[in-house]
């Protein structure tokens, strides 16, 4: 079955530190690839997406993430972190052919020092 | 622009009640979805619609079902509730197949 391992279940980081979140999923055909972000007590939100083209991805607030295919991976990162991306973020996989369903990793909760 | 709306946000239930789990979006969006999610286990598929009067089965359906009888709405019921049901529930919609996600809030149910 196909499945989404993110390596951090949490992460602590002070403020203005570098931010990388790895993501690794078991599927060898075409996917469509993404990251969210759960802030506390709200719903997910969309960072980023990958679904062709270019392999590093800009997404919303500095995220950027790199698909890497030989390596099955999308990693998430962002230079700085910032006190209020303190959240949950998911990465999550559509195999192509599927009826869209996302596969989500388990979360990785990032907290951020101020 | 209300996009994906889950009511109620918070419900307590006692084991073996039913309730319905309402989810409406107004964004003409064919496929929609019902998740849950617990902590450390990300989020699990329950059942998912393709568009009105199609439905199936995701990752984890027992104790759930679903109808679609309209493009906008999307309830999940549950029927003889269990402890094990315990978790938040987001619903979502989305364009076309693989396309990003849009969620509604959350509804957070306990089961006493």
């Amino acid at each position: 079955a196909q499945s989404v391992s993110q390596h951090n279940h949490h992460v602590i980081l002070s403020e203005a530190a570098s931010l990388e979140l790895g993501c690794n999923y078991s599927y060898g055909g075409t996917v469509n690839l993404f990251w969210y972000v759960q802030y506390p007590g709200q719903h997910l939100q969309l960072l980023l997406k990958y679904f062709s083209g270019d392999p590093l991805v800009k997404g919303i607030k500095g995220f950027e993430a790199e698909f890497i295919k030989s390596k099955f991976s999308f990693n998430l990162r962002k230079p700085s972190v910032q006190w209020s991306d303190t959240a949950e973020y998911f990465c999550a996989v559509t195999p192509g052919g599927s009826q869209g369903n996302l596969i989500f990793g388990k979360g990785t909760k990032l907290s951020v020092k101020p | 622009n209300a996009g994906v709306t889950q009511t109620p946000k918070f419900r307590i239930l006692k084991i073996g009640q039913s309730m319905t789990l309402q989810c409406t979006q107004d964004m003409n969006h064919n496929y929609m979805y019902w998740y849950r999610q617990d902590p450390g286990m990300g989020l699990k598929l329950i059942y998912y619609s393709v568009g009105a009067g199609i439905t199936d089965k995701g990752e984890v359906p027992n104790g759930y079902n679903v109808s679609r009888s309209t493009t906008e709405d999307f309830p999940l019921r549950l029927e003889l509730a269990a402890p094990s049901q315990t978790s938040v529930y987001f619903c979502a919609s989305s364009f076309n197949a693989g396309g990003g996600y849009t969620f509604g809030s959350g509804t957070r149910l306990t089961v006493v």
